[in-house]
């Protein structure tokens, strides 16, 4: 079973401060898929990346996939209390599966 | 509206008693899947489809079945519940292996 690392576990910031949370494997990626979960619902897609190397921007979010295609990153510019949640990466690892993180819970202070 | 519906949301049951967490998405997706979440281990496939007739053990199956008679059901069916099957349970459906859309969640207890 292939095994996706997320750091940091948990995370308490001012809003306003810049952050960055990590999602790293031993193994090579086919795809990666960043989602964001709030309390009582499900997790929500935030965006998908295929090509090593790969940035994405989502207004204050930046996504980068690591050339080796074994880790990917998600950067938060002047975070705000909407950004709290659960922080999850989800990877395929050229199976039928999908492998799940075990996440980064984000507090922002207001 | 696309969506994937569970039910139920929520659900409390005694250990043994046969019990079936319904899903349906009506967005035409072929892959369908059960995953459990419980603190500090995140969200762990119990099992996959990848179309009709078509089902595959994920990462933890043991406990659970599942069936997929149609392309828009997959049923999550638990034939005799235990203790360790609490959990919080959510049904996801995509295109192959494209983003999920997950369904609310059914928090299970088992007592």
């Amino acid at each position: 079973t292939q095994l996706l690392e997320q750091s940091p576990q948990f995370l308490s910031i001012q809003e306003g401060e810049n952050l960055t949370v990590y999602c790293n494997s031993s193994s090579v990626f086919s795809s990666l898929q960043w989602y964001r979960q709030e309390p009582g619902e499900g997790p929500v897609l935030l965006v998908t990346v295929v090509t090593g190397g790969e940035v994405k921007k989502l207004k204050r979010l930046t996504f980068q996939f690591g050339d080796a295609r074994k880790d990917s990153s998600l950067h938060i510019t002047a975070a705000q209390p909407g950004d709290t949640g659960l922080y999850l990466c989800a990877a395929n690892f050229g199976n039928e599966k999908l492998t799940f993180g075990t996440g980064t819970r984000l507090t922002i202070i207001p | 509206e696309a969506q994937v519906t569970q039910n139920p949301r929520y659900l409390i049951t005694v250990t043994g008693k046969k019990l079936t967490v319904t899903c349906s998405q009506n967005m035409n997706h072929e892959y369908m899947s059960w995953y459990r979440q419980d603190p500090g281990l995140g969200l762990r496939q119990i099992y996959y489809s990848m179309n009709v007739e078509v089902t595959d053990k994920g990462d933890v199956p043991e406990g659970y079945k599942v069936s997929r008679k149609e392309k828009r059901n997959f049923p999550l069916i638990l034939e005799s519940p235990s203790p360790n099957q609490t959990s919080l349970y959510f049904c996801a459906s995509s295109r192959t292996l494209g983003p999920q859309y997950f369904g609310a969640g059914t928090r299970l207890s088992v007592l």
